[in-house]
Order: C-alpha cells, then structure tokens, then sequence
C-alpha cells in the first residue's frame, strides 16, 4: 500500500542558514514527488516537483533530490527567510496520479 | 480569479445533516480530485474523476459521501447523516493530462 513518510516534523532554522526534509514512500512504482508549502489556513501551494526519471531539480532557493533506489527524496531550502515558515508536504503518485501525502513538517524561521 | 474554486468555505451542520460542497477546477483541468485533510495531518485522497467519470473512490469513503461531475466541469461531494468524525478540511485540486495537481482554498466542516 501507499506509505509516504516525512521527518523531522518540525525544523527550527536560523534565517539565511538551510533546511532539509526528507521522505520516504513504499510503492517502487510511484513516478512523481511534488512537494507543497501550506500556510496556517491556507491552501496547499505547489512548491516544486519532481519525476522519478530525474535525480535533482532546482528552482532559485529550493531544489529536490530523488534517490528512487532507496525510495527516499528530500527538498532543501537555501537561504532560508522568514516567510518560508510553514508546514510543507511531501507526497507521491499512485495509481491514477492520486497523490498520497506525508504528515507534514512545521518548519520555522527564526529571524 | 483562475484558480481552483471551492464554495462555501466553511460549513456548520448538526450532526445527522446532509451537506453538499461545489468545487470549480481550473476551466481547462480533465482531472479533479477530493481529499479531505484534518489537524496535524497531510490531505487524504478520497476520490478522482477524469472528465465526467468517477475512476477511483478511497475506502476512506463511505456510503454517505457521493460525489459527483455531471458535465465535466465543477465537481459536488456531498455526505449524508453527518457525524461529528467527519469535520475536517476538505480539499478539492484539479490537474490536466499532466501530474501536477492545484488545489482550492478548501471548504472547512464542522460538525456539531
């Protein structure tokens, strides 16, 4: 079945110094991992993805890497800013692209 | 506004009502999805059309919820005899053929 964990669940970080989040998913035949940034009571925000046909992607201060031999991936932010406090999501593809998603990680930029 | 839609925002019902919510995917989007996402935790996939057709419902859903795309475009989840586990978050997201998946502001229900 569709397992996707994320840890640590919260990550303190001083402002300008980089955050990295890791998760792991089961199924060998998951093919896409997006991650997604959601502010208190917001929507979930496409952050930034990646496909299992790839190892690394980058987008200016964020980038994702993907290990899918050892099923895990993780999104590093540089330069980290106040306004990347957040809870961000991982998640993986099932199936017809249903998405199973982590259980988030509260990350928090001190200034 | 060009994004995903989903109305009302907030819902309160007394236990034992029904309710009905209305998600408008973004207007070129073949690909809608339900998830429903509660305190502390990551969205859970409830359901999934494509076009019209519902292809895939969670066993997260029970018989009371039902969801519908009578014409391919907005979308309605609607869960009878509401009970007090069900207030939660629920998400709408829309894709096309592609993976990447938007999602609305959600329609937050609370259950007396």
């Amino acid at each position: 079945g569709e397992n996707v964990e994320q840890h640590p669940s919260t990550l303190s970080v001083q402002e300008g110094d980089s955050a990295v989040i890791k998760c792991t998913y089961s199924d060998s035949a998951s093919n896409y991992f997006p991650w997604y940034k959601q502010e208190l009571g917001k929507r979930p925000q496409l952050i930034i993805d990646i496909r299992s046909n790839v190892g690394e992607k980058k987008d200016q201060r964020i980038a994702v890497t993907l290990n899918k031999t050892a099923k895990h991936f993780s999104l590093h932010i540089t330069e980290t800013q106040p306004e990347d406090s957040a809870v961000y999501f991982c998640a993986a593809s099932y199936g017809n692209n249903r998405l199973a998603f982590g259980k988030g990680n509260q990350v928090v930029v001190i200034p | 506004d060009t994004g995903v839609s989903q109305d009302p925002r907030h819902k309160i019902t007394k236990r034992g009502q029904n309710v009905t919510f209305r998600c408008d995917p973004i207007s070129e989007h073949n690909r809608l999805y339900w998830y429903r996402q509660t305190l502390g935790q990551g969205p859970e996939f409830l359901t999934y059309f494509q076009n019209e057709a519902q292809l895939e419902k969670s066993r997260l859903l029970s018989d009371r919820f039902s969801a519908e795309r009578p014409k391919g475009s907005f979308s309605t989840l609607e869960i009878q005899r509401t009970e007090q586990g069900d207030s939660a978050m629920y998400l709408c997201a829309s894709s096309s053929d592609g993976n990447e998946q938007f999602f609305g502001p959600g329609t937050r229900l609370t259950v007396l």
